[in-house]
């Protein structure tokens, strides 16, 4: 099973900060890697699939980068509504896929 | 308007059987796989499994074959999730959503581009 791990765990910043999340994980994963955003009460959003192309309707302050092993989810200025949990998943192997365990981005 | 619209919320006992839903709209049902995803109580996500409604070919993650049943039924568009006797650690949220690319098993690509709104399932003891 190949596993993801997301950090930081937390992220505490002010709205208009730069968000930097990362997702590593435990083998070569090439460029099958997901990003999706959860809001409170809300079910989760794709935001960037095949490691960094943006899903259709997504704002340009999300970008996202990396191959392999090493991923990075950045929010240029956090807007209100983007504070939230952020997950990736790896689609390399079906068995299973997996996500990451989640990065909160909350409030300073 | 691709949209998956799920079964509501389930209060069941240990033991007890359960199938939950979600009707699709908007979309070629038969030609797009389709999968749960599990979330218990403030933890992450969970996948379960996958079918491809157009030949039921289902594939489980190991952690769940075996425990739940995923169908799908033409017909009517809609997918389901089923146990035949739940535990108390069955409580959770139960996703469906939509692996984007009707071509995955070629492609590779199976990631979830439509996701339903969520039914919350709570098993007690």
């Amino acid at each position: 099973e190949i596993v993801l791990t997301q950090s930081p765990a937390t992220l505490s910043l002010s709205p208009g900060e730069r968000a930097t999340l990362s997702c590593w994980a435990s083998q070569s994963i090439s460029s099958y890697l997901a990003w999706y955003q959860e809001r409170p009460g809300q079910a989760p959003r794709l935001l960037i699939y095949d490691a960094s192309s943006r899903a259709t309707g997504i704002p340009d302050r999300f970008s996202a980068s990396g191959s392999g092993t090493d991923f990075t989810l950045t929010i240029s200025r956090l807007e209100p509504e983007d504070f939230a949990v952020y997950y990736c998943q790896q689609y390399s192997s079906l068995s299973p896929l997996t996500f990451g365990g989640g990065t909160k981005v909350e409030i300073k | 308007e691709v949209q998956l619209v799920q079964s509501g919320a389930e209060v069941k006992k240990s033991g007890e059987s359960l199938r939950i839903s979600c009707k699709a709209y908007g979309y070629s049902f038969s030609s797009y796989w389709i999968g749960w995803v599990r979330q218990m109580p403030g933890k992450g996500l969970d996948w379960m499994g996958i079918i491809y409604p157009g030949d039921s070919d289902t594939r489980y993650s190991p952690s769940f074959q075996g425990q739940v049943t995923i169908s799908a039924d033409t017909s009517t568009g809609t997918a389901y999730l089923r146990w035949s006797s739940l535990k108390a650690s069955d409580t959770a949220m139960y996703y469906c959503a939509r692996i984007s690319v009707s071509l995955a098993w070629l492609t590779g690509e199976w990631y979830f581009d439509f996701w339903g709104q969520g039914t919350l399932v709570t098993v007690s003891s």
